[in-house]
């Protein structure tokens, strides 16, 4: 059976400072990967995805995520956050051959100023 | 990206009684998903909804309790029935197209 695991459920950190939260997964088929941010009373909206390629992805908003096949991780980091960073990160994959998305517990950022 | 519209945003509903949330989506998709995100947690599929076809449930939900429609390849509904304070949580619709899973907004549904 496949699982998502975000070990942190809280991560605060100061704003400029660097940022990583992460993501393992478990899974007996390859898998493409995602991870969503939910910024407060608002929906989910796609950060980054892994589907085939290069192992690192990026986001228009500074973010990157390595796909990691020999750790089964798929870590976001920012060299530097700031406060609109401040949100609800959730990593996600797809099993190959399903169509459906399964989530992790999500991340909580809290920038500080 | 597709572009959901997802109805109602939120609402506040008794005990015992039914709510349909919409979803409509710009264009023609094959797939919509419906999720449950409980209080503090994360998102679980309740159902994959195909246009003509039964939804098909996932472990723990059944269709006398999330009955879905899916009339054509843009629309869907989802109905709470008989709810109780257990089903207060913020549901969303999800369609998968080129660029990846684009989700609604969210119905955040309280029951009193």
């Amino acid at each position: 059976a496949q699982s998502v695991t975000q070990l942190d459920s809280q991560v605060p950190v100061f704003e400029e400072a660097p940022v990583e939260l992460r993501c393992n997964y478990s899974s007996s088929v390859s898998v493409y990967l995602f991870w969503y941010v939910q910024y407060p009373n608002q929906g989910l909206q796609l950060l980054l995805k892994y589907l085939s390629g290069s192992t690192l992805v990026e986001s228009i908003n500074g973010f990157e995520a390595e796909f990691n096949k020999s750790q089964t991780s798929f870590h976001l980091r920012k060299p530097s956050v700031h406060i609109s960073d401040t949100a609800e990160y959730f990593c996600a994959v797809r099993l190959t051959g399903a169509n459906n998305l399964f989530f992790g517990t999500g991340t909580r950022l809290t920038v500080i100023p | 990206s597709a572009v959901i519209s997802q109805k109602p945003s939120r609402d506040i509903c008794q005990r015992g009684t039914s709510l349909t949330i919409q979803c409509q989506v710009d264009s023609q998709v094959t797939m919509m998903f419906w999720y449950r995100q409980q209080p503090g947690q994360s998102l679980t599929l309740i159902a994959t909804a195909n246009q003509g076809s039964e939804a098909t449930y996932e472990s723990g939900f059944v269709i006398d309790k999330f009955p879905i429609s899916r009339p054509n390849l843009t629309f869907s509904t989802l109905t709470v029935s008989n709810m109780s304070p257990e089903d207060s949580s913020i549901y969303l619709c999800s369609v998968s197209d080129f660029y990846g899973y684009t989700f609604g907004s969210g119905t955040r549904l309280t029951v009193v």
